[in-house]
């Protein structure tokens, strides 16, 4: 069974870095075609995606924040690691990570909601 | 970036109705289209991957169909927990983007 977990701060100031862990299990990130991406959703907004990385290591972000993201992996720990730098008010949502295999993300983690404010 | 528009933003539907939900990408995504199912304060719930195939899982009353740019979801005798809000997502290319969401409700 496939389960993912993300931890972290839940309030942030602004201008500073909110850093996120993923953990799961279930599945190894060193498996071809394996992938774990990474959803925000701001109160009562639209899903977002936000990046991903695969089992080489292989890296997608989103273009409009592409300069603020960046995801690593610890295969050994079962852990992918979020970070975005300069966060704004705008940037309170809450954050998923979830598998991706075949290319959609069929497992999702619960969620951990980041309040950025001062 | 691939637009993703849903339609309608909203849906009111009674208990035992079928509804279908239309998806329209910008441009085309062959099959790689996903549903999701969401519920308050929960996590998205994969539906439906390339475009008509069932997660594992998910009841058959769900069925989604359509290639290239329009797609549909169709829920068949809805039942109280099939009251939720809905996405579609391309997986096509990059970046990934998800439709607006359809909030469907009870009449």
């Amino acid at each position: 069974q496939i389960t993912l977990k993300e931890s972290g701060p839940t309030l942030v100031k602004p201008t500073q870095t909110l850093t996120l862990t993923c953990t799961f299990s279930g599945f190894s990130l060193s498996t071809s075609g394996v992938g774990v991406g990474w959803i925000r959703q701001p109160p009562g907004k639209a899903l977002e995606w936000l990046g991903i990385i695969y089992w080489d290591d292989d890296k997608r972000y989103s273009p409009s924040l592409k300069t603020r993201l960046t995801i690593t992996k610890d295969t050994s720990k079962k852990q992918v690691v979020f970070t975005m730098t300069s966060l704004d008010p705008v940037d309170t949502a809450t954050y998923y990570c979830a598998h991706q295999y075949g290319g959609h993300m069929d497992v999702w983690g619960q969620g951990t909601t980041v309040t950025v404010s001062s | 970036d691939i637009q993703m528009t849903q339609s309608p933003s909203s849906l009111s539907a009674s208990v035992g109705d079928r509804v279908t939900i239309t998806c329209r990408a910008s441009q085309g995504i062959s099959k790689y289209l996903a549903w999701f199912q969401q519920k308050p304060g929960k996590a998205p719930k994969s539906l439906i991957y390339a475009a008509s195939s069932l997660q594992s899982g998910v009841p058959s009353k769900f069925s989604g169909s359509g290639s290239g740019t329009d797609f549909t979801l169709t829920i068949s005798s809805l039942q109280p927990e099939d009251f939720a809000t809905y996405y579609c997502q391309q997986y096509n290319s990059y970046p990934r983007t998800f439709g607006q969401g359809t909030k469907l409700e009870i009449k």
